[in-house]
C-alpha cells in the first residue's frame, strides 16, 4: 500500500495558461475525491467520483476546471485559463468500502498563478 | 455558510498536559465526524472518527466527544507531546456521496 500519489507536488504558471494534475488513489480505492485548499482555511470539497463516473461537483468548480476518471483508477484535474485566484492546494482523496468512513490524503499539488 | 466551525485559530498547551480542540456545526444531517491532522507540506492525515449515534470514541491518547444537542465535538488529546503540533481539523461527512466538509482549523502547538 503506497498510498495516495499526487503529481506535480508544486506548479507554476502564469495566468491565462492551462494546467494538469495528477492524482493516484490507493488500489482498488473505488471513490476519489478532489478538494481546494486556500491558506487559513480547511479543505473545501470540488468533486467526487465513483469508479469512472463523476457524481458530484462542487458550486466551486467553474466551467474553467474538468476532472476525469477514465479507467476508475488515476483522475487528472485540469484547470483551463488559470487565474490568480486559482492559486492553493489541490488535495486529492481515496477511500474504499469498507468499514470505516475515513478518506485518504494525498501530498496535494500546491499551485502558484503568476 | 460555514456548516463547520473551529472558532480557535490556535492553542498552545504543556507537553504532558491536556489539549482540548473544540468544534461547532450546523446541520444536525451529519452521519459522522471525523479529525484530521496537517503537518506542512503533506496532506491530511486521519486521527478518529465519531458516528452521529455515538458520544464519546476513544482511540490510544486520543477520545472524541460528541454532544449533538449543542452541535459540539471536541478532540481531547492525553497526554499532549511535541511531536503532537500540528493544524487539526474538524470534518463532517455530507450525503450519499460521502464528502467531507472541514472546519477551518486549529493549530496545535505543544512546548516541551
Amino acid at each position: 500500500d503506497t498510498g495516495v500519489s499526487q503529481d506535480p507536488r508544486h506548479k507554476i504558471t502564469k495566468r491565462g495558461q492551462n494546467v494538469t494534475f495528477r492524482c493516484d488513489p490507493i488500489s482498488e480505492h473505488n471513490r476519489l475525491y478532489w478538494y481546494r485548499q486556500t491558506l487559513g482555511q480547511g479543505p473545501e470539497f470540488l468533486t467526487y467520483f465513483q469508479n469512472e463516473a463523476q457524481l458530484e461537483k462542487s458550486r466551486l468548480l467553474s466551467d474553467r476546471f474538468s476532472a476525469e476518471r477514465p479507467k476508475g483508477s488515476f483522475s487528472t484535474l485540469e484547470i483551463q485559463r488559470t487565474e490568480q485566484g486559482d492559486s492553493a492546494m489541490y488535495l486529492c482523496a481515496s477511500t474504499g468500502q469498507g468499514p470505516g468512513v475515513e478518506q485518504f490524503f494525498g501530498p496535494g499539488t500546491r499551485l502558484t498563478v503568476l | 455558510d460555514q456548516q463547520v466551525k473551529q472558532n480557535s485559530p490556535s492553542l498552545s498547551v504543556q507537553e504532558g498536559r491536556i489539549s482540548i480542540l473544540n468544534c461547532d456545526y450546523t446541520n444536525s444531517m451529519f452521519d459522522y465526524f471525523l479529525w484530521y491532522k496537517k503537518y506542512p507540506a503533506e496532506g491530511p492525515t486521519f486521527l478518529i472518527s465519531i458516528s452521529s449515534i455515538k458520544d464519546k470514541n476513544e482511540d490510544g491518547r486520543f477520545t472524541v466527544f460528541l454532544n449533538k444537542s449543542a452541535k459540539h465535538l471536541s478532540l481531547h488529546i492525553v497526554p499532549s507531546q511535541p511531536g503532537d503540533s500540528a493544524v487539526y481539523f474538524c470534518a463532517a461527512l455530507s450525503g450519499n456521496t460521502g464528502k467531507l466538509i472541514f472546519g477551518q482549523g486549529t493549530t496545535l502547538q505543544v512546548k516541551p
